[in-house]
């Protein structure tokens, strides 16, 4: 089974600097990987996904991943943060199960703080 | 209603009593998810349906026991649940389960066991 590695557990940033939130994830043949947002008292919300071509994939609100094969790793990046930004951030990767379903394996999050 | 809607979005009970969690997606997707999110832990996956079967039942204690009626709806029934129980407990869905299908999540319920 895959994992998911979140490095921080916090990350706060003062509005307008850039932020990048980090993700690295287990060795597979094929890897499919996204980015959740949860905003405060309300579920998961898809950020962007990897699926194939292209290592760099944009998603809503101006953020953006870089797939790195080499390095196993999946970051999150934003050029200028919004107080509105603040929220927990979720890294996942598809899993296939026995079953051979695939179901996404979460990291433990990383809750981003913007200070004005 | 649009998304996927859960309800109640709190609730408080003993750890004798019996309650049940509804959800409800208007995707139309076919596969729906129980998760259960407790503080600084990763979101754990308790349920898996599939056009209503279901297919996945993460070592989940019998005090939870699923319920899917159709594909647009998902049930939670609870019952002598232990203080540890309390969480946020999420609700999926997708159209599928494959590789590349994405999960829309409802706001979830605040579970709290006295």
């Amino acid at each position: 089974a895959q994992s998911v590695t979140q490095l921080d557990s916090q990350v706060p940033v003062f509005e307008e600097a850039p932020v990048e939130l980090r993700c690295n994830y287990s060795s597979s043949v094929s890897v499919y990987l996204f980015w959740y947002v949860q905003y405060p008292n309300q579920g998961l919300q898809l950020l962007l996904k990897y699926l194939s071509g292209s290592t760099l994939v944009k998603g809503i609100n101006g953020f953006e991943a870089e797939f790195n094969k080499s390095q196993t790793s999946f970051h999150l990046r934003k050029p200028s943060v919004h107080i509105s930004d603040t929220a927990e951030y979720f890294c996942a990767v598809s899993d296939e199960t026995s079953g051979g379903s695939y179901i996404p394996t979460f990291g433990r999050g990383t809750s981003l703080i913007v200070h004005p | 209603e649009t998304g996927v809607t859960q309800t109640p979005r709190h609730l408080v009970m003993g750890m004798t009593n019996k309650k049940s969690l509804k959800c409800e997606q208007h995707l139309g997707h076919n596969a729906m998810y129980w998760y259960k999110q407790s503080a600084k832990k990763p979101l754990e996956l308790m349920f898996v349906y599939n056009f209503k079967e279901q297919t996945e039942n993460n070592s989940v204690p019998s005090r939870f026991s699923p319920e899917c009626p159709n594909s647009s709806h998902l049930f939670l029934h609870l019952h002598t649940l232990q203080p540890e129980d309390s969480a946020l407990y999420l609700c999926a869905s997708s159209q599928g389960l494959a590789w590349a299908d994405t999960q829309y999540f409802g706001p979830g319920t605040r579970l709290t066991v006295l």
